[in-house]
Order: C-alpha cells, then sequence, then structure tokens
C-alpha cells in the first residue's frame, strides 16, 4: 500500500503523559500536513511542513505540542505533559507541489485519561 | 472562526435518489474546493474538487457546483448508492495558503 500510513491508530494515555504520533506520507509528496479532529467537527489544520521545513502552525498548536520532519520523509508529532483535552484524532496528510489535494492516512486516535 | 459552514449535520435519502449537500464559506480569499468522504475508523477521501474559475465540475456520479457570488457550493450524488452512507466534509483553501478550512461534515445515511 503506498498511501499515507499513521503509526499508532490508537493510543490511550495518563494525563500528564508525554506520546508521539508517526506519520509516512505518499514517497513523492513534498508536503505533509498534521490536522486534528474532534467528535461533530471537522478537521483542524496544525502545521505544515515542505520538505523538512515547518513553514505554518496554527494557534492550536501550543508550546506542548511540536512536530518535526528530519529529512523531509516521515513526521513525528509530539504532545508533552497531555491534558484530557488533548484527546482527538490526529490526521496526517500529503500532497505533491502545487497539488490542493491532500491525502490523508487513517489517523491516530489518542484517548487521554 | 468557522470560514466554512455545513448547516445540515445529517441527511436521509433512498437509494437511487439525488443526494444533495449544501456548503457555505465566508472567506473570500478561497479559491479552490474540496469535497472529502469518510468512513468510520478511516481517515478523509478526496471525492471531486472545483477551482474558482469554474462554476461546475463532474466526475460520474458526482458533481460539485460552485456559486461564487453566494459563497455557496454543494455536491450532487446521482444516482445514490448505499455505499455512499458516509460522512462528507466540505474544504477550502487559499492558492497562497496550502492548509484546508474543513465544514463539520454532513452524515449521509442511503436507504434500500
Amino acid at each position: 500500500d503506498t498511501g499515507v500510513s499513521q503509526d499508532p491508530r490508537h493510543k490511550i494515555t495518563k494525563r500528564g503523559q508525554n506520546v508521539t504520533f508517526r506519520c509516512d506520507p505518499i514517497s513523492e509528496h513534498n508536503r505533509l500536513y498534521w490536522y486534528r479532529q474532534t467528535l461533530g467537527q471537522g478537521p483542524e489544520f496544525l502545521t505544515y511542513f515542505q520538505n523538512e521545513a515547518q513553514l505554518e502552525k496554527s494557534r492550536l498548536l501550543s508550546d506542548r505540542f511540536s512536530a518535526e520532519r528530519p529529512k523531509g520523509s516521515f513526521s513525528t508529532l509530539e504532545i508533552q505533559r497531555t491534558e484530557q483535552g488533548d484527546s482527538a484524532m490526529y490526521l496526517c496528510a500529503s500532497s505533491l507541489g502545487a497539488d490542493n489535494e491532500q491525502f490523508f492516512g487513517p489517523g491516530t486516535r489518542l484517548t487521554v485519561l | 472562526d468557522q470560514q466554512v459552514k455545513q448547516n445540515s449535520p445529517s441527511l436521509s435519502v433512498q437509494e437511487g435518489r439525488i443526494s444533495i449537500l449544501n456548503c457555505d464559506y465566508t472567506n473570500s480569499m478561497f479559491d479552490y474546493f474540496l469535497w472529502y468522504k469518510k468512513y468510520p475508523a478511516e481517515g478523509p477521501t478526496f471525492l471531486i474538487s472545483i477551482s474558482s474559475i469554474k462554476d461546475k465540475n463532474e466526475d460520474g456520479r458526482f458533481t460539485v457546483f460552485l456559486n461564487k457570488s453566494a459563497k455557496h457550493l454543494s455536491l450532487h450524488i446521482v444516482p445514490s448508492q448505499p455505499g455512499d452512507s458516509a460522512v462528507y466534509f466540505c474544504a477550502a483553501s487559499d492558492f497562497n495558503d496550502y492548509k484546508l478550512s474543513f465544514g463539520a461534515g454532513t452524515t449521509v445515511t442511503v436507504r434500500a
């Protein structure tokens, strides 16, 4: 399968713990996006990479959140000192060049107890 | 602020009939619009898109209409099939800003 993959698919953690999610985009895609989706809402933009450069971060991305894309390939999203309000589906998407069409992965569902 | 709005949270339609999903936007800088379909436990799947230079785009059973003056777009699915039962998201972007702004989604149920 050559689509966007995300790992893990589910994560349950206790409040205050750190978690890290991984996204592997479609191999030739140079743009990578992270979104967060809560129940009853559409995905909300968190951050965006072009190759290894993080070009934009949403105000939703507090200082507890950090994202990286070393070498412009896979990306990681880390949440430090998780809070119950961080419980959501975290979606990764990738796109090629100037295409606006973004291809999404299956998401990582985070539950913070 | 919600720049893309889908005011109908749900839609029920009989198999074989037309499904019409509506979407409104407030940001006049948006110039590219997409519809995504989402099944439970899966990520959104791209369905169809339209650029602001067009007012209609068709792909098989799916047609998207754009009314720029009204800041409104709609997705028509004809004929509706049971496999179309899913959540449909409207999304928009500005040419200079690659992030997508999504609506809250419309859950479509196709009845046999």
